[in-house]
């Protein structure tokens, strides 16, 4: 299958600072999706791209899709003790149905 | 967002045993339901390709014949591990996919363990 590299792996940061994290691939992907997951829990969608250089915000949330196609990147600003939990991003090649995981992001946040 | 469910969220079994999964999208119409299975603090992996009426697409290395998935209509879609073993012991995560959406969404997911 198609291999996403997501770094960092994980992040400790403190309450209120502000983070990135990033996937690349060498394909091309049409869509990006970033999701989040709690311990025991199933992935939630937080923000979906499908444009190239295409940047949307989600609160305090934002994403981009590389203009490359091949990376895509989330920042989250001002994070709190709720951002805890592993991020993931998904892409997406040509008009078929699956999505691709990146390794995932486990974000630490200390208050 | 659209709403997938899925059931039971949690599962014991004996070694041996069959168990069953339901994973459902309760708002939404789903052509192609995916299952997923997690180990801990690992990414997702993609088990199997699941298309409303007809057979499973299996990803490389996944036994079919254990791992069996019915998608019998648009809004369910079933994984039974058969014969069941300890190693099988996992998080399995379902989702949903509705072409217009170009997106996934998943299910809370089931822990099976398998004793």
């Amino acid at each position: 299958g198609q291999q996403l590299n997501q770094s960092p792996q994980s992040m400790f940061i403190q309450e209120g600072e502000d983070v990135s994290m990033n996937c690349t691939s060498s394909s091309i992907f049409n869509t990006w999706l970033w999701y989040k997951q709690d311990p025991g829990e199933g992935p939630v969608l937080l923000i979906a791209l499908y444009k190239a250089g295409e940047l949307t915000s989600n609160g305090r949330l934002t994403a981009q899709f590389g203009i490359t196609r091949k990376d895509s990147f989330l920042n989250i600003s001002a994070s709190i003790p709720s951002d805890v939990g592993i991020y993931f991003c998904a892409g997406q090649l040509g008009s078929g149905n699956q999505f691709y995981f990146g390794t995932g992001t486990s974000l630490t946040v200390i208050p | 967002g659209a709403v997938v469910s899925q059931h039971p969220s949690w599962v014991i079994c004996k070694s041996g045993t069959s168990v069953k999964i339901e994973c459902r999208s309760l708002d939404f119409q789903a052509t192609t339901m995916f299952w997923y299975r997690q180990f801990p603090k690992q990414s997702l992996m993609l088990m199997a390709t699941s298309n409303e009426g007809s057979k499973a697409t299996y990803e490389q290395g996944v036994e079919k014949d254990k791992f069996l998935i019915n998608h019998a209509s648009l809004t369910l879609s079933t994984l039974t591990v058969t014969s069941a073993h300890p190693e099988d012991s996992s998080f399995y995560i379902c989702s949903a996919s509705e072409p217009s959406y170009n997106e996934q969404f998943f299910g809370p997911g089931t822990r099976l363990t398998v004793l």
